[in-house]
Parts: C-alpha cells; structure tokens; sequence
C-alpha cells in the first residue's frame, strides 16, 4: 500500500520559516495535502497540491512538489507560535481495491515553534 | 469548529468489551469517513460511507464495523475489544463521494482507552 513518511519533530524560533517534509511511494497520487492538529482537535486542512502542480502558494504557505523524487514540503514563513502543532502530509489513494477516497497519512511532524 | 460532531469524547472500557462512536457529518455532507490514530500506526483510514452506502474499505478489523443512517449520521461499532485497539478515533466529512478538492473536515475525536 501507500507509503507516506514524514520526520517526527521539529523546532523553529518565531520569525523564523519552518519546512517541513514528506515523501510519499504512490506515483499515481493526484491530490497531496497538508494537515495541522492542534492539541485536542481534530485535523485541519492547510492546503492541498494537485500532481500536475510544482508549487502552491497560500498567504505564509507554501508548497513544493517534487513528482520525480515523490517529496513534498510546506514551508511556514513568519513561523508564530500558534504555528506549533503537528503537520500530517496525505495523499489520496489511487483508485485500486480500496477505493479512490480514503487518504494516506504521515506519521505527522510535530513542530515546536520557540519564542 | 468543523461541523462535525463526535461523540463521546473520551471512553474507557475493558477488554472484550463492546463499544459504539457516533458522528455527525458537517450539515450537508453525505461522506462520512473513519480513520483510527494511535502512537504506532499512525492515521489509519478505516472506512467510508456516502449517503448510507459503504464506498470504500481500509485497514478496518472483522471485529470492527460501521452504519450510516438515513440522517446520514454514522456509528462505528468495535467488539471484543483489546488492548491495542485504545486510540483516537475520527470522524471526518465531505459533500461529495470522491475526495480531490473537496476538502474533508474532522471531528474532534473520540479518545478510546481499553483497561
């Protein structure tokens, strides 16, 4: 099955960017997307790519989108504290035997932001 | 506030129990997905349901099954339950069948732990 790997943690000064990566196996993914969850909560989008897409541009985020080496990164600029959370990447799954709409996560990048 | 409702929010129970989670789907919405978080696998998709019908399966245990009712609320029922199966569970929806750009929005999770 898909594949989805992000690393564990990361930590930031405020002001600083944050980049947080991601590396998924299925090729033939056409939508990636970046999740936050907060402490308590349930997962927000962020942002989502579609594959024929290098970058994706959101007020302080952004998002790079590698196809040939599967690598997918969101860059947080002006990193705030309430940036601190954990970052889950997910791509869709492909349309196989378990159907074309479950979504594959990370293990999610818990990003600690540093006053 | 995502508009999606998950009840309860925490659960403590024995093993070999039987236990049921409800959802709420955001006003709306006809897809109602499942996904299981614990500290070893991570977020797991465990199924889906649109508009009552199951529409796509994941990793989800014999032990373990779901209904959406005609109010398109959703429950997922777990049985015989062990120790490994404590987690966060989430609901999340969407209005339509096939996740892309449309964006699926989480409940809070119910947080099951089995003693």
């Amino acid at each position: 099955g898909e594949d989805v790997e992000q690393s564990l943690f990361l930590s930031v000064r405020e002001g600083d960017s944050s980049v947080i990566n991601c590396t998924y196996t299925d090729s033939s993914s056409t939508y990636l997307y970046w999740y936050k969850q907060e402490p308590g909560a349930g997962l927000q989008l962020l942002t989502y790519i579609f594959s024929n897409m290098d970058m994706k541009q959101d007020q302080r985020l952004t998002v790079l989108l590698n196809k040939k080496d599967k690598h997918l990164s969101l860059r947080i600029a002006d990193t705030q504290t309430g940036d601190s959370a954990i970052y889950f990447c997910a791509e869709r799954g492909s349309f196989d035997q378990t159907g074309a709409n479950n979504l594959f996560f990370g293990t999610g990048t818990r990003l600690t932001v540093i006053p | 506030d995502s508009g999606v409702t998950q009840t309860p929010k925490h659960l403590i129970t024995a093993t070999g129990q039987r236990v049921t989670l409800r959802c709420s789907p955001r006003s709306g919405d006809l897809s109602v997905y499942w996904y299981q978080q614990s500290l070893d696998q991570g977020l797991q998709f465990l199924i889906q349901y649109y508009n009552g019908e199951e529409r796509a399966k994941g990793n989800i245990l014999e032990r373990f099954s779901a209904q959406q009712f005609p109010d398109l609320h959703s429950e997922l029922n777990l049985s015989s339950l062990e120790l490994g199966d404590s987690a966060l569970y989430f609901c999340a929806s969407s209005a339509s069948p096939d996740l892309g750009s449309t964006e699926a929005f989480f409940g809070q999770g119910t947080r099951l732990t089995v003693v």
